[in-house]
């Protein structure tokens, strides 16, 4: 099946830096990819939409500027959380569509926790 | 807007016993569901989806949904529950051109001996 990893799957960094999360396909490509953010016990909300070649677009709320997102390759996207400060602790998780596969379905990686201090 | 809701925060259920976590939405067409399940600290595993056709779903891990269209509700069902479904329940919905899913709150299942 269809495997999307995210590195790193932990990380601690201090307020004030930039932090960066790698979302892969492994083994497929995918134009379009998702990245969520998921709060301890809550539901998953979607950042930004994620399309290689071009910019992301970003939902309501979610500041371009703070979550800079690339996705410079078929397999590859990028979401660096610039100027972390402890709110921005979460649960990010990206999700990547099969340019061959079946419409609207999307393949999760396992997710990233990121802990600001 | 689209909206989903699982009125469900927790259910607890014997294992053996069957299972149901509701799922209702709203949209104003016909959606592409989702339920997908999450162990503790991973991602999302999709379990079953429905674009068209049949109204019941079979998906992995033994488990069905069904479709009801006069209810606005996919629930999802299991025969038996077993110690390893214990996990976090997400229902989504997807619109026809619009890749972006909605996810409801989630439902946490816990199976007790």
């Amino acid at each position: 099946g269809a495997v999307v990893s995210q590195h790193p799957s932990r990380v601690i960094c201090k307020s004030g830096t930039s932090v960066k999360i790698e979302c892969r396909s492994l083994d497929f490509q995918a134009t379009t990819m998702f990245w969520y953010r998921q709060f301890p016990k809550q539901s998953l909300m979607l950042m930004a939409t994620s399309n290689e070649g071009s910019k992301a677009t970003y939902e309501q709320g979610v500041e371009k500027d703070k979550f800079l997102i690339n996705h410079a390759s078929l397999t590859l996207s990028t979401l660096t959380v610039t100027s972390a400060h402890p709110e921005d602790s979460s649960f990010y998780i990206c999700s990547a569509r099969d340019v061959q596969g079946a419409s609207y379905e999307q393949y999760f990686g396992p997710g990233t926790r990121l802990t600001v201090t | 807007a689209q909206s989903v809701t699982q009125p469900d925060i927790h259910i607890t259920v014997s294992e053996g016993a069957s299972l149901e976590l509701r799922c209702n939405y709203s949209y104003g067409a016909t959606p592409y569901l989702f339920w997908y399940v999450q162990s503790p600290g991973q991602g999302l595993q999709l379990l079953l989806k429905y674009f068209s056709g049949d109204t019941l779903v079979q998906g992995i891990k033994g488990f069905e949904a069904e479709f009801k269209r006069s209810q606005s509700s996919v629930n999802l069902r299991k025969p038996s529950g077993h110690w390893s479904d214990a996990a976090e329940y997400f229902c989504a919905v997807g619109a026809r051109g619009n890749e972006k899913l909605t996810f409801g709150t989630g439902t946490r299942l816990t199976i007790i001996p």
